[in-house]
């Protein structure tokens, strides 16, 4: 089983649309929750940190439950430059120091 | 503007030759970095922890003999890739970690190794 787990997708949507990802994570010792952005063929970049509370940005919001180990992202009034991967990351103590460990990657797909 | 740049951005080379990958942190000095790997439809991997002066470590199942990472200076780390083959075409990621929280990614170098 991996560690960070997603639904792949793809998620097509039309402009307008709210969509919503979801991830699991098997590690109790993860400490710090993260969603990024991928674009093909592109590093990652920082979308959101993920806190208990819950923290919206504009129009995405992100959520954590800690108990059930599970993470999610609303993202609201899609634009269709929101399509891009989404991955679900977490941060944890690994062998030397904290590491993220990564999901593979949740594609949405946004048309007009 | 980029915190971390990449050089080369792509690479084609033959089997059974070394690529070296440059990773530089523009924006500050940086005693550690980060060498990752994707494979088309999967996540990223953490190869291993590069540290400033020191050995790197290598996460399980990584050999330290084939990716060989040097990191000389602050703002400088490199990932060789010795006697590259076909199965080692991927895409090459660092970053740098300014606070715990925040990590910054370079652009990538894609490998293709015929």
């Amino acid at each position: 089983r991996k560690e960070v787990e997603q639904d792949p997708g793809p998620f097509n949507v039309p402009e307008g649309a709210t969509v919503a990802f979801n991830c699991t994570y098997s590690n109790s010792a993860s400490q710090s929750f993260f969603w990024y952005r991928q674009d093909c063929r592109k590093e990652p970049k920082l979308l959101m940190s993920v806190y208990s509370s819950g923290n919206e940005d504009g129009r995405f919001t992100a959520q954590l439950n800690r108990a059930s180990q599970y993470i999610s992202l609303l993202i609201r009034d899609s634009k269709l430059s929101d399509s891009a991967t989404y991955l679900c990351v977490v941060n944890r103590r690994g062998g030397y120091g904290n590491k993220l460990v990564f999901g593979a990657g949740t594609i949405l797909r946004v048309k007009s | 503007g980029a915190v971390v740049s990449q050089h080369p951005s792509r690479v084609i080379c033959k089997s059974g030759t070394s690529v070296k990958i440059e990773c530089r942190s523009l924006d500050f000095q940086a005693t550690t970095m980060f060498w990752y790997r994707q494979f088309p439809k999967q996540s990223l991997m953490l190869m291993a922890t590069s540290n400033e002066g020191s050995k790197a470590t290598y996460e399980q199942g990584v050999e330290k003999d084939k990716f060989l990472i040097n990191h000389a200076s602050l703002t400088l780390s490199t990932l060789t890739v010795t006697s590259a083959h076909p199965e080692d075409s991927s895409f090459y990621i660092c970053s740098v970690r300014r606070h715990p929280n925040e990590q910054f990614f370079g652009p990538g170098t894609r490998l293709t190794v015929l």
